[in-house]
């Protein structure tokens, strides 16, 4: 089993709609976690990270962390096409550890 | 600020043939990593280097040694390439914030071994 779980869609979904993504993973002892966006032949670049469970936002996205259930989410707000691109979810045990990473979600946004 | 750069960008081999991916960081990151991707496996450890003058095993470091030349620098190298390493390669650097650490990637380099 891996660590971390990503369903890989791919996802479609029209312009404006509201996006959740989602990870599960095994190890009780992730503590950081994070959201990166990939765009086709390039380097995935960070969205977003947070510490242990609660929310975060910052403009149309919304990460979630629930590690009683070990599970995490992002959400994406009034969806644009730009927003087309592979998510990936990470996370690692300590500040100072391996970082490990979802298998991500391709996502096209239908204008 | 350049941030990861990674070279080269493309790079075709025959099996049997070395080479080095050179990789440098210019925000004087501690840690380094090299990943490969490939479809339906996301990104995958190969090597990292904690700091400089160290470096430890991945998940999938067979057929691979890396060298930290320095803080800025992290080389991976093929010895014998294989098709089975045909693959999307980025290096990596990492920092350490307030509530977490997190890793900016370089643009990546295609490798194909024929």
């Amino acid at each position: 089993q891996k660590e971390v779980e990503q369903d890989p869609g791919p996802l479609s979904v029209p312009e404006g709609a509201i996006v959740s993504l989602n990870c599960t993973y095994s190890n009780s002892a992730f503590q950081y976690f994070m959201w990166y966006r990939q765009y086709s032949r390039k380097g995935p670049e960070l969205l977003m990270y947070t510490y242990s469970s609660g929310n975060k936002e910052d403009g149309r996205f919304t990460a979630q962390v629930d590690k009683s259930s070990k599970y995490i989410s992002l959400f994406i707000r009034d969806s644009q096409p730009s927003d087309s691109a592979t998510y990936l979810c990470a996370m690692s045990r300590s500040s100072a550890s391996k970082i490990i990473f979802g298998s991500g979600t391709r996502l096209s946004i239908r204008p | 600020n350049a941030g990861v750069t990674q070279t080269p960008k493309f790079q075709v081999l025959k099996t049997g043939q070395s080479m080095t991916l050179q990789c440098a960081q210019d925000m004087n990151h501690n840690s380094m990593y090299w990943y490969r991707q490939d479809p339906g496996m996301g990104l995958r450890l190969i090597y990292y280097s904690a700091s400089e003058g160290t470096t430890d095993k991945g998940e999938v470091p067979n057929g691979y040694n890396v060298s930290r030349l320095n803080k800025r620098e992290f080389s991976l190298r093929l010895e014998s390439a294989a098709p089975s390493q045909t693959s999307v390669y980025f290096c990596a650097s990492s920092e350490i914030l307030a509530n977490g650490n997190t890793i900016y990637f370089g643009e990546g380099s295609w490798l194909t071994v024929v």
